[in-house]
């Protein structure tokens, strides 16, 4: 069965710090997604990818960087976390062309 | 410009009544439609698509939705609800091999 893991599950950061959230599929999928979740917006895509070495900015990329290094591993960075980055973030592979997307569990973060 | 339309941002239903969930989508051609379930501190998981053909999609755990595109609707139906159905939902419309997002459905079952 698809798999994507997230770690860390829970992270605390102080402002300004430097938060890296990791994601890694089995599927073997092309595509990876990060998303924040906050409660009034639903879903949005922040980056995602279409391969190894490859990042793209979704919808609201402003403060976040990712790195794809390999097929399997795609992290978000927060170089200079803020309390607005408090959130759920959600990793999601998928195949690309048939939309499917497998969701991680989520990484709940908080920036005093 | 491609977008979901999820009028509901709660339902109430009891336990062994029947549920539909709306969704309207904007999407220039023939959509790729989603629904998404997520329980409580977990991910979401796919519940249902349609690509083509049939416009009734059966998915997991008696759900079903159906593809009207003269409506550009795609509600969600289940016959009997059960307590365990107690989740968000989230329709979502394929575009540039991305996923387009309604803002979900919180649905509550009353015992």
């Amino acid at each position: 069965e698809a798999a994507v893991t997230q770690s860390p599950r829970n992270k605390v950061a102080v402002t300004g710090g430097k938060v890296t959230l990791s994601c890694n599929q089995t599927n073997n999928h092309n595509n990876m997604y990060w998303y924040r979740q906050d409660t009034g917006h639903g879903l949005r895509l922040i980056h995602y990818s279409y391969g190894a070495g490859s990042t793209e900015k979704g919808d609201i990329p402003d403060g976040y960087k990712a790195s794809r290094p390999s097929q399997e591993n795609f992290s978000l960075i927060l170089e200079l976390a803020t309390p607005s980055q408090t959130s759920v973030y959600f990793c999601a592979s998928g195949t690309g062309g048939a939309y499917e997307q497998y969701f991680g569990p989520g990484t709940r973060l908080t920036v005093l | 410009a491609q977008s979901v339309t999820q009028p509901d941002a709660r339902v109430t239903v009891s336990e062994g009544a029947s549920l539909q969930l709306r969704c309207k989508y904007s999407y220039s051609g023939t959509p790729y439609l989603f629904w998404y379930v997520q329980y409580p501190r977990q991910g979401l998981q796919l519940l249902l698509k349609y690509y083509s053909g049939d416009p009734v999609v059966q998915g997991v755990n008696g759900f079903e939705a159906e593809f009207i595109k003269s409506n550009s609707s795609f509600h969600l139906r289940k016959a009997s609800v059960h307590w365990s159905d107690s989740a968000v939902y989230f329709c979502a419309v394929g575009s540039n091999y991305q996923l387009i997002w309604g803002s979900g459905t919180k649905l509550i079952i009353k015992p």
